[in-house]
């Protein structure tokens, strides 16, 4: 059974860098899964913010594509985000998922997500 | 970008109602339509996949349908743990999107 579990700082300062990671954990990175990061902001709706496969390549949200780069470590069995110059709006709750390469798909299983502060 | 719309944005109903929760894409996606619920303060979890597959382990009480450009979610015979948060989400596209949500309230 996959688990994922996301790590990462609780409070990043406006302009700074926010940095997550999700540990998979019951299945390996490399099999045909893309790998994904989404949020919620407070009292708001689901936002995809982008993925990665275990080739290293990603799918970004248009809106936020300018800041982010999602990645995999293969070695560690892990994937990161980083979303740089960040602001009051990027706080939100952070969730890793995961979903197949090939339709149909869905996200299955969800990391149980981290809430992200920006704030000085 | 691919628009989902949920209708209602919230309703309200009682332990055994069934309730109609409707999601309209912008665009023809097929069948490539899921949906989920998310309690509070917990990550969302998959009910429905493909429009109108009943994922491994949820009650038999929600169902789906629909193809195209719209479909439904129908709950029939609301448990007290269905007060919630139910997103649609497509995958025709690789740039996902989901609905804004339609929160079920007692």
């Amino acid at each position: 059974q996959v688990q994922l579990q996301e790590s990462g700082p609780g409070l990043v300062k406006p302009s700074g860098t926010l940095s997550l990671t999700c540990e998979v954990s019951g299945s390996s990175l490399e099999k045909t899964n893309w790998w994904s990061w989404l949020r919620q902001s407070p009292g708001k709706g689901l936002e995809w913010i982008g993925e990665v496969y275990h080739t290293g390549s990603t799918l970004y949200n248009q809106s936020l594509k300018s800041r982010l780069t999602i990645f995999v470590d293969k070695s560690k069995n892990q994937f990161s985000l980083k979303l740089a110059s960040v602001t009051a709006a990027d706080t939100a709750v952070y969730y890793c998922a995961s979903r197949e390469q090939l339709l149909p798909n869905w996200f299955d299983p969800w990391s149980p997500g981290t809430l992200v502060t920006v704030s000085s | 970008d691919i628009q989902l719309t949920q209708s209602p944005s919230s309703l309200s109903a009682s332990v055994g109602d069934r309730v109609t929760i409707t999601c309209r894409a912008s665009r023809d996606i097929d069948i490539y339509l899921n949906w989920y619920r998310q309690r509070p303060g917990k990550a969302p979890n998959l009910l429905i996949n493909t429009a109108s597959n009943l994922q491994s382990g949820v009650p038999s009480r929600f169902s789906g349908s629909g193809s195209g450009t719209d479909f439904t979610l129908t709950i029939s015979g609301l448990q007290p743990e269905d007060f919630a948060t139910y997103y649609c989400q497509q995958s025709f596209n690789s740039l996902i999107t989901f609905g804004g949500g339609t929160q079920v309230e007692v």
